[in-house]
């Protein structure tokens, strides 16, 4: 079982919000993790997104709109990226991570369809 | 502007060995954390190491530990991975990545261990 599960796949329409899941392994707690979240397009390296543990620990990227956030659901042990607005320019792979014991760890990815 | 340009990838047979550079401009090189991620064709993406600025912390994931090394030269603002007795699963493209918040990425070098 991966450290960080993700659905493999999600779509919405356009303007609609998409919540991104990033479910962590039993013995792993999210809340004592920074996660970072990122997106790819085909064909170019991935770009930062954002980080988040809590609300008064998360950083926005460089240039990365603030309809992009992240958020934690401690019940389900999962770190969420959500997408409001959803516009067909963020058709993509996301992909979240955490540091674990000095080793970055990713996790399986989503591909977010805009319909 | 922040560039990271990776060279130094191709076609090589198993158990050969390939040294990749990430040169960089933009930003004070020797005052960032560097990592190399790999991604393999059509699957997600895997970190392989990463180094201090000063060259003191160095990690590795256990996939690599052992036949791969990781050195910087902040006077020529240069990333380094040398990678020995490589094996088809190696084969990927190889991006250096900024911090460990991997906030900004180079556009990739492509690695094919192939006989």
């Amino acid at each position: 079982q991966a450290v960080l599960t993700q659905p493999s796949s999600l779509s919405a329409s356009p303007g609609t919000s998409a919540s991104l899941t990033c479910t962590l392994r039993s013995g792993f707690d999210v809340g004592t993790y920074r996660i970072y979240w990122y997106q790819q397009k085909p064909g170019s390296p991935p770009q930062y997104l954002l980080r988040y543990k809590s609300d008064s620990d998360k950083h926005q990227g460089s240039g990365v709109p603030s309809r992009f956030f992240g958020s934690k659901d401690a019940s389900a042990n999962a770190g969420i990226l959500v997408i409001s607005g959803l516009q067909s320019e963020d058709e993509a792979d996301y992909y979240c991570m955490i540091w674990h014991n000095s080793a970055s760890v990713f996790g399986t990815g989503t591909k977010v369809t805009v319909l | 502007e922040v560039q990271l340009v990776e060279s130094g990838g191709g076609l090589v047979q198993p158990g050969g060995s390939l040294r990749l550079s990430c040169a960089v401009s933009g930003f004070t090189f020797s005052t960032y954390s560097m990592n190399w991620v790999r991604q393999a064709p059509g699957k997600g993406l895997e970190w392989v190491s990463y180094v201090s600025t000063s060259s003191s912390t160095i990690y590795y994931a256990d996939s690599v530990k052992g036949r791969f090394t990781i050195s910087r030269d902040n006077a020529k603002k240069s990333l380094y991975l040398q990678m020995n007795s490589l094996r088809a699963e190696d084969t990927a493209v190889y991006y250096c990545a900024r911090t460990d918040a991997f906030d900004m990425w180079g556009q990739g070098t492509m690695v094919t261990v192939s006989s």
